[in-house]
């Protein structure tokens, strides 16, 4: 059965704190991204990583940084949280299959408080 | 990528067929169509995709307009789980744009 794990469910941090969200999947998946989701915004992609050390901008990058050391883990990282940082964060991974990309699998989730 | 739209909300009644409508109309030729749902407090959950002939697959069938501007999920038992945020997204490429997607409630 294909996972994507996400570090906590709940998350609750001080505004100015340094945040670092993990995301870890187990099917083997070149692509892995970053959404946050924002009731009446959907979902925004914040940052991708296609390979390992590999890293694009999404449509929000600004207070976010990401890592992917290994092909497996993908973290997102709010270097200074603030309270408009308070969302649902999701992970997600996809194999690579030329232009369909396939299906993404997503994680379950953290919720994060900034206050 | 190409915009969609979706109604906003839709009700079903259980054990019908559900089918929820996207409009992409400036979808471009090698744009697919994704269709995803989210139950509440879950991760959104892969159900179907397509270029330009129907689909169909354990969850759902996906109808394609022959001029690709608009599509159909069709879900065609509904029980009460599949009550849930259904999103069409269309992309070519790595990014996905999930818009509000159709709120569908399967009622007893």
């Amino acid at each position: 059965d294909v996972k994507v794990t996400q570090s906590s469910r709940y998350l609750v941090k001080r505004t100015g704190e340094k945040v670092f969200l993990e995301c870890v999947q187990d099917m083997d998946h070149e692509n892995m991204f970053w959404y946050r989701q924002d009731p009446g915004l959907g979902l925004r992609l914040i940052y991708f990583s296609y390979d390992v050390k590999m890293k694009e901008k999404g449509d929000i990058p600004e207070g976010y940084s990401v890592s992917r050391e290994k092909k497996e883990r993908f973290s997102l990282i709010l270097e200074s949280a603030s309270t408009n940082q308070t969302s649902m964060y999701l992970c997600a991974s996809t194999a690579v299959r030329g232009l369909s990309f396939g299906e993404q699998y997503f994680g379950p989730g953290t919720r994060l408080t900034v206050t | 990528d190409a915009k969609t739209t979706q109604p906003p909300s839709m009700d079903c009644a259980e054990g019908r067929a559900a089918n929820l409508p996207c409009n992409h109309s400036t979808i471009s030729g090698n744009e697919y169509v994704y269709w995803y749902r989210q139950i509440h407090s879950q991760g959104p959950q892969y159900i179907i995709h397509g270029l330009k002939n129907n689909e169909t697959n354990e969850m759902a069938s996906l109808i394609i307009t022959e001029d690709r501007k608009s599509s159909t999920l069709i879900l065609p038992h509904a029980t009460l789980r599949d009550t849930a945020v259904y999103y069409c997204i269309v992309r070519a490429g790595q990014n996905f744009v999930f818009g509000p997607g159709t709120r569908l409630s399967v009622l007893p």
